[in-house]
């Protein structure tokens, strides 16, 4: 079965350290992997996506996150974290395999806390 | 564009009543999906549809719940009757294709 874990519901950080985000995942082929960003009373903001190619992903404010098949996991990173970049982070996958299936597995979410 | 907009963003109701939820998905896109966003469990997936068929209605809580896309351009939501345990924000999102996801700002539904 497909499954997203996010192991920490909640990341403190300070103020230009680096943060990291992590997700590890669960799919029986080759995973499509997303990240998405949800500040206070806001929708969720799509940050970066890994299909194929480069297991370095960039994407929006700053963000990257290293595809690692050998691990099964996407964490997501930032070199050096800002005070705005406090809100709750979702991991989310998708089978290859899964065809027209559009269906997104979710992680539960990580709270990012960054401390000025 | 102007994203993914949703109607009302907040509404407050009370047991027994209709609650019906609005969505406009991105021009073009053509997957539309329902979502629910609570503390206890998290963001589920209620329904989504392609090209407006609906696709996978699993997560869909019970039959209070219905969901329509009568065009490519609007969608509801609708649950009848209400129950306080519905109370939470209910996001709709649209893709094309590409798989990347766009979210809409929510409604914050309060039944009482």
């Amino acid at each position: 079965a497909q499954s997203v874990a996010q192991p920490e519901d909640q990341v403190n950080v300070a103020e230009g350290n680096p943060l990291t985000v992590k997700c590890t995942y669960s799919v029986s082929g080759n995973p499509y992997l997303f990240w998405y960003v949800q500040y206070p009373n806001r929708g969720l903001q799509f940050l970066l996506k890994y299909i194929t190619g480069d297991n370095l992903v960039k994407g929006s404010y700053g963000f990257e996150a290293e595809f690692n098949k050998s691990q099964t996991s996407f964490h997501l990173k930032k070199p050096s974290a800002l005070v705005s970049d406090s809100a709750l982070y979702f991991c989310a996958v998708r089978d290859i395999r899964a065809g027209n299936n559009r269906k997104l597995i979710w992680g539960l979410g990580t709270s990012l806390a960054v401390n000025p | 564009d102007a994203g993914v907009i949703q109607s009302p963003r907040h509404e407050v109701t009370e047991m027994g009543q209709e609650v019906t939820l609005r969505c406009k998905p991105i021009s073009g896109h053509d997957y539309l999906f329902w979502y629910r966003q609570t503390m206890m469990r998290g963001l589920e997936l209620l329904i989504y549809f392609n090209n407006n068929v609906p696709i996978d209605d699993s997560g869909m809580p019970e039959d209070r719940f219905s969901a329509k896309m009568p065009n490519a351009s609007f969608s509801t939501l609708k649950i009848q009757p209400s129950e306080p345990r519905d109370s939470a924000v209910y996001f709709c999102a649209s893709s094309y294709h590409q798989e990347t996801q766009y979210f809409g700002p929510g409604t914050r539904l309060l039944v009482l």
